[in-house]
C-alpha cells in the first residue's frame, strides 16, 4: 500500500520569505500523481499544485512550485514570497495513475504553516 | 461554474440517531469520493462513487456506514446509530473521469455526536 509521509508537523516563516515543506512517498508503481492541497481555518480543501510522475520538469504555479526526485520518492513544496493568506495546513498526496489503479487519494498528516508578519 | 457542494455544512447527532450527508459534484462531473478527517490528521478515504455504482468502498467501516449515488440527485453518505468517534469532518471530492482528472473538494460536513 502507498504511505506519504510528511516529518514536519509545523513550520514558521516571514513574510515576504521563502519556505520549503517536505514529502516523501511509498510505492512501487511507476506511473502517479502527487499533489499539494491547502486548507485555511476555514477548512476547505484548495488544489496549491499537480505533478504527473512522468513529467521530468517540476510543477510550477505562480509563488508554488515543487522539487519533484522521482527516485527519492521526495516531492516538496517551495512557497516563495511568502503571504499572510498562504497560513495554513498544508497535506501532500499521492494518487495512483496505473489503468484499473485504484482512484483514491493517500495523504500525509499535514504541516502547519504559519505566516509571521 | 459552482463548485462541489455539500449539505448541511454542521451537523449535531446524539448518540443512536442517523447522519445523512449531502454531496453534489461540479457540473459535468460523474465521480465522486467521500473523505473523512478526524481532528489533527489527514484526510482518509473512504468510498468511490460513479452514477448508481460504488467503485471502491475499501475504506468504509464495515458497519452503519453506507453511501450511494443515484442516477438523479445528490450523493448521500449515511451513518446509522451514530457514535461519538464518528465525530469528525467529511469532505466530499468530485472529478470529470476516472485517473488522470484532479479531485476538486466541496466545503465538508463538521458532524459532532453528543
Amino acid at each position: 500500500a502507498q504511505t506519504v509521509t510528511q516529518s514536519q508537523p509545523e513550520m514558521s516563516v516571514q513574510e515576504a520569505e521563502t519556505v520549503t515543506l517536505s514529502c516523501t512517498y511509498d510505492t512501487s508503481e511507476s506511473d502517479y500523481y502527487l499533489f499539494w492541497y491547502k486548507q485555511p481555518p476555514s477548512r476547505q480543501m484548495i488544489l496549491v499544485i499537480r505533478q504527473e510522475a512522468y513529467k521530468q520538469q517540476n510543477a510550477t504555479e505562480n509563488r508554488f512550485s515543487v522539487n519533484f526526485q522521482k527516485a527519492a520518492k521526495s516531492f516538496s513544496l517551495k512557497i516563495s514570497d511568502s503571504q499572510l493568506g498562504d497560513a495554513a495546513m498544508y497535506f501532500c498526496a499521492y494518487r495512483s495513475g496505473t489503468q484499473g489503479g485504484s482512484e483514491k487519494l493517500v495523504f500525509g498528516k499535514g504541516t502547519k504553516l504559519t505566516v509571521n508578519p | 461554474n459552482a463548485g462541489v457542494m455539500q449539505n448541511p455544512r454542521h451537523l449535531v447527532r446524539r448518540r443512536g440517531q442517523e447522519a445523512r450527508l449531502r454531496c453534489s459534484p461540479m457540473k459535468g462531473h460523474s465521480h465522486v469520493y467521500w473523505y473523512r478527517q478526524l481532528p489533527e490528521e489527514g484526510l482518509k478515504f473512504m468510498v468511490y462513487l460513479q452514477k448508481e455504482n460504488i467503485i471502491d468502498e475499501s475504506g468504509m467501516p464495515k458497519e452503519r456506514f453506507s453511501a450511494e449515488f443515484p442516477k438523479e440527485g445528490p450523493s448521500i453518505l449515511r451513518i446509522q446509530q451514530v457514535v461519538r468517534g464518528d465525530s469528525a469532518a467529511y469532505f466530499c471530492a468530485s472529478s470529470p473521469g476516472a485517473t488522470q482528472e484532479t479531485q476538486y473538494f466541496g466545503p465538508g460536513t463538521r458532524l459532532l455526536v453528543l
